[in-house]
């Protein structure tokens, strides 16, 4: 079955820098990539997906890019703002149900 | 649009106990997953409905849960007798139809058993 791998586990950076957070996956039939933030108390939101016939997605300070070849994507925010603190997840799927990493605990320090 | 609705928020109960979670997914959403989520980890799948039939079962415990989808809208998930590694957050999605469409998911259910 579908394994997806997600690094880094934490991450830091200041107000206004980039973050970036990377996830492999195994199936290479997988053609639906969802990325989700979690924050504490609440359940997982969906913030931008990628399919497999597309490379990036960009939504204002999101972005998602897509490497079928080597089976990876990344999730990129720019100008990250303390309301960006959260857990991240990737997920990988192929006309099945979700297979989620383990999710990215981001801070944002203001 | 109302979410995804789960009741209660949180349960806190004793080994041995049974404990029921509901959920009421987005109106006209077809498909309904359970998933668990354990302290540090991504969600997994339980059990996924589409309409009122249980599609995928693979991963749910069938010695102590159940669940069932009766008219095809809302959902029961329930554990009897709960053991204390139950303890984690049940989390329930809908989507439109099944495969790659999107899932929202509910703010879940935080078991504690003691």
């Amino acid at each position: 079955g579908e394994n997806v791998e997600q690094h880094p586990s934490t991450l830091s950076v200041q107000e206004g820098d980039s973050a970036v957070i990377k996830c492999t996956y195994s199936d290479s039939a997988s053609n639906y990539f969802p990325w989700y933030k979690q924050e504490l108390g609440k359940g997982p939101q969906l913030i931008i997906d990628i399919r497999s016939n597309v490379g990036e997605k960009k939504d204002q300070r999101i972005a998602v890019t897509l490497n079928k070849t080597a089976k990876h994507f990344s999730l990129h925010i720019t100008e990250t703002q303390p309301e960006d603190s959260a857990v991240y997840f990737c997920a990988a799927s192929r006309d099945t149900p979700l297979v989620f990493g383990k999710g990215t605990r981001l801070s944002v320090i203001a | 649009e109302a979410g995804v609705v789960q009741s209660p928020r949180y349960k806190i109960i004793e080994k041995k106990q049974p404990v029921a979670f509901w959920c009421n997914p987005i109106s006209g959403h077809n498909t309904l997953y359970w998933y668990l989520q354990n302290l540090g980890q991504g969600p997994e799948l339980l059990i996924r409905y589409e309409n009122e039939e249980a599609v995928d079962d693979s991963q749910l415990p069938k010695d102590r849960f159940s669940a069932e989808r009766l008219k095809g809208v809302d959902s029961t998930l329930k554990i009897q007798p709960a053991e204390l590694g139950d303890s984690a957050v049940y989390l329930c999605a809908s989507s439109l139809g099944r495969g790659a469409d999107t899932q929202y998911f509910g703010p879940g259910t935080r078991l504690t058993v003691l």
